[in-house]
C-alpha cells in the first residue's frame, strides 16, 4: 500500500538560510499534519491541514509558515534557521472526511541538521 | 489540558516472552481515541494499535494488545511472544475525539529484546 512519502529524506543547512520539506500524503488522505521531534524527544505538534485549509497550530515558530496545495501535498517552509530547529520532521496524513477513521499514518521523516 | 505520562524510560523482555508497557494520560474529555506508535532505529514512526474510548473491548493486533482503564486513565501495551524486531522505542498518543485532532505523545519507553 501506498505511504506517506516526505522529501528530502536529509537535508543540511547553515544557520539563518532556508529550508523547504516536503510532504505528498497517501492517496485519498484529506488532511496533513506536521510534528517536530528534537533528539531523545517525543514529537511535538506543529501544524495541520485539511482540504487545503489550516485546521489547527501547535507550538510553531513565526519563521516557520506552511501551506496545503491542491494536489494535497504540502509543503513546510523553515526560514532563518536557528540551531534549535535540528530535528526530525514528520508529516503525518488522515482521511477525515466522508466518515473516515482519521487514523494518522507517518511518513519517514525528514532529518534536518542546521550548522 | 491532556498531557500523557510514560513512567517507564526503558524496558528489558527476553525473546518469546511477554512484557508490558505503561502509558497514563489526563484529559477531561470524554470522547477520545489512543494510540501506540512504535519507532525503531530507523526512526519510522508505526502505528501498532488504536483504541476508541468509547468501546470497552480491549483492541487487540495479533501479539499486541491493549489493557484500557477508562475510569483509571491507563492504557497498556502488552507484547505476547517478543521478538527481535520488536525492540524500538514506544509511544503512547492520545487524539481528542474531534475529527483532525493533534496527537499528543508521551515521552516514550525504549524497549530492548534479549536473545
Amino acid at each position: 500500500a501506498a505511504g506517506v512519502i516526505q522529501s528530502p529524506r536529509h537535508l543540511i543547512k547553515e544557520k539563518r538560510e532556508t529550508a523547504t520539506l516536503k510532504c505528498y500524503p497517501i492517496p485519498r488522505h484529506d488532511t496533513v499534519y506536521w510534528y517536530q521531534q528534537g533528539p531523545g524527544q517525543d514529537p511535538q505538534f506543529l501544524i495541520s491541514f485539511y482540504e487545503k485549509m489550516q485546521s489547527d497550530k501547535g507550538s510553531i515558530p513565526d519563521r516557520f509558515s506552511a501551506q496545503q496545495f491542491s494536489d494535497y501535498h504540502s509543503e513546510l517552509n523553515m526560514s532563518s534557521l536557528e540551531l534549535g530547529d535540528s530535528a526530525l520532521y514528520f508529516c503525518a496524513s488522515s482521511l477525515r472526511g466522508q466518515g473516515g477513521p482519521d487514523t494518522q499514518y507517518f511518513g519517514p521523516g525528514t532529518r534536518l541538521t542546521v550548522l | 489540558a491532556q498531557t500523557v505520562t510514560q513512567s517507564q524510560p526503558e524496558m528489558s523482555v527476553q525473546e518469546a516472552e511477554t512484557v508490558t508497557l505503561s502509558c497514563t494520560y489526563d484529559t477531561s474529555e470524554s470522547d477520545y481515541y489512543l494510540f501506540w506508535y512504535k519507532q525503531p532505529p530507523s526512526r519510522q514512526m508505526i502505528l501498532v494499535i488504536r483504541q476508541e474510548a468509547y468501546k470497552q473491548q480491549n483492541a487487540t493486533e495479533n501479539r499486541f494488545s491493549v489493557n484500557f482503564q477508562k475510569a483509571a486513565k491507563s492504557f497498556s501495551l502488552k507484547i505476547s511472544d517478543s521478538q527481535l524486531g520488536d525492540a524500538a522505542m514506544y509511544f503512547c498518543a492520545y487524539r481528542s475525539g474531534n475529527q483532525g485532532g493533534k496527537l499528543i505523545f508521551g515521552q516514550g519507553t525504549e524497549l530492548s529484546v534479549k536473545p
